[in-house]
């Protein structure tokens, strides 16, 4: 069935380090895949989104990488701050083209 | 620009009783979809409202309904409820050109307990 799957469930980093947080999706004629962070009793907030016709975009502070040869989207954070401490989520469109699927999410912890 | 709101925020409730929660999405914004969120499951679609219309709808019993006003304005029932309807119920909202065109944007979601 489809799928999109995170290789780490959680992610411990210092404070000032870069972040990268990896998915593998399984709908190879996906061709929109986002990224949301979730912080504790809210709901998924947008981050960055890319479409397959890339395989790089730029944000403030946050890349998204995707390599459609190995079904494989990462999220990269810059100099990761405690703010960034939440849990992320990959997405990516269904076959059908009418949902959103959800990755199970890494939890992204920032020590100070 | 006012965010996606969901109310009530938090709900209790007992099996076999019916709730509704309330979703008002971005101004402008013309499509609602629903998500449960459960530990287990992560996040599952729901159904998706696009001008009152149910547009797309996702693998969830008949017990899980919707509907969507003139106003954009969605609510989603849920009768007859179970032990394993406890979840956060997360409403997104987005232009409405289609899932994979326009962003979508979530709601701060309901936590449903049902004991």
């Amino acid at each position: 069935g489809e799928s999109v799957g995170l290789h780490l469930p959680t992610l411990s980093v210092q404070e000032g380090d870069n972040s990268i947080i990896n998915c593998a999706y399984s709908n190879s004629a996906s061709d929109y895949f986002i990224w949301y962070k979730q912080e504790s009793g809210k709901g998924p907030q947008f981050i960055i989104d890319i479409r397959s016709n890339m395989d790089k975009r730029q944000g403030q502070r946050v890349t998204v990488l995707l390599n459609k040869t190995v079904k494989h989207l990462s999220l990269q954070i810059a100099a990761t701050q405690p703010g960034d401490s939440a849990v992320y989520f990959c997405a990516e469109v269904n076959q059908a083209g009418t949902a959103l699927i959800f990755g199970k999410g890494t939890t992204l912890s920032v020590s100070s | 620009k006012a965010g996606v709101t969901q109310t009530p925020r938090y709900l209790i409730k007992t099996r076999g009783q019916q709730v509704t929660l309330s979703c008002s999405p971005i101004s402008g914004h013309r499509s609602v979809s629903w998500y449960q969120q459960t530990p287990g499951q992560g996040l599952q679609f729901l159904f998706e409202y696009f001008s009152e219309t149910q547009r797309n709808k996702g693998n969830f019993p008949g017990r899980f309904s919707g509907r969507q006003f003139s106003n954009s304005r969605s609510e989603m029932n849920v009768s007859t409820l179970e032990l394993g309807d406890s979840a956060l119920y997360l409403c997104a909202s987005s232009w409405g050109a289609g899932i994979g065109t326009d962003t979508q944007y979530f709601g701060p979601g309901t936590r449903l307990t049902v004991l």
